[in-house]
C-alpha cells in the first residue's frame, strides 16, 4: 500500500491566478496519476505524471492549462492556471505500486472552488 | 460545499439488508477491475478487485461478480452497515497504468 498526502486539502482562488497542488508518496512509485472529480460526477484522468519526462495528457487535457512536474519518485505536483469557474472541482492524486494490473491508492484530494 | 456524488444515482437500503450495486463497463479488453467506495471530503479507497479470468470474487462482507458477455460488474454487501454509506465506483483497467471510473453509484442506508 501507499500513504498518499496531497496539499492543499482545499482552497478558494480568484479567477485569472493559479494554483499548484502537490502529491507526496511514502515510498517509490512507479506511477503517479491526476484525476479530476467535477461536482457530483465521477472521476477522470487528467495525466500520467512521468519521472524525469513530460507528461502523459488525456484527450481534452493540455499541458499549457495543467502543467504537472515529477522531479522523482515520490513527489508530484499539478497545477491548474488561469483558473475559471468551470475549474472548480476535486484534484486527486493516484500512484500504482505494483505495476500495470494493480490496484491504485488515492490521496484524500483537493477541493479547488474558482470565484 | 457540494458533496461528492450529488447528482448520482441512489440506492437506498436498510440496515441489514444487502446490497447490490451494478455497473457497465465500456472496454471489452479491460482485464482488471476494481471497486471503490469514496466518502464526502475522502479520496476512494479500494474494496475489492477481480480480474477478466475470474468471475467471482469475494471478501469480507463483500463480493464482486463479473460478466464479460455482457460488460457488468456488481458489488454485493452483505448485512449493510450505516458505514456503508457513501459513493461506490467501479474502475476498469485495460493493460494498462490507468484506470477508467464509472459514473457511480450513492449507497444510503436507512435506519
Amino acid at each position: 500500500s501507499a500513504v498518499i498526502s496531497q496539499k492543499p486539502s482545499r482552497d478558494i482562488c480568484q479567477r485569472g491566478t493559479s494554483l499548484t497542488i502537490q502529491c507526496q508518496v511514502d515510498s517509490q512509485v512507479t506511477m503517479m496519476f491526476w484525476y479530476r472529480q467535477q461536482p457530483g460526477q465521477s472521476l477522470t484522468l487528467i495525466a500520467t505524471a512521468n519521472q524525469g519526462s513530460e507528461a502523459t495528457y488525456e484527450s481534452g487535457f493540455v499541458i499549457d492549462k495543467f502543467p504537472i512536474s515529477r522531479p522523482n519518485l515520490t513527489f508530484s505536483t499539478l497545477t491548474v492556471s488561469n483558473m475559471s469557474p468551470e475549474d472548480s472541482s476535486i484534484y486527486l492524486c493516484s500512484v500504482g505500486t505494483g505495476g500495470i494490473g494493480t490496484e491504485a491508492f488515492f490521496g484524500q484530494g483537493t477541493r479547488l472552488t474558482v470565484v | 460545499g457540494e458533496s461528492v456524488g450529488l447528482h448520482l444515482p441512489t440506492l437506498s437500503v436498510q440496515e441489514g439488508d444487502n446490497s447490490i450495486i451494478n455497473c457497465a463497463y465500456s472496454n471489452s479488453a479491460s482485464d482488471y477491475f476494481i471497486w471503490y467506495k469514496q466518502e464526502s471530503g475522502k479520496g476512494p479507497q479500494f474494496i475489492i478487485d477481480i480480474r477478466s479470468n475470474m468471475d467471482k470474487r469475494q471478501g469480507q462482507r463483500v463480493t464482486v461478480l463479473l460478466n464479460k458477455t455482457v460488460k457488468h460488474l456488481s458489488l454485493q454487501i452483505a448485512a449493510t452497515q450505516p458505514g456503508d454509506s457513501a459513493v461506490y465506483f467501479c474502475a476498469e483497467n485495460n493493460y494498462g497504468q490507468n484506470f477508467v471510473f464509472g459514473p457511480g453509484t450513492r449507497l444510503s442506508v436507512l435506519p
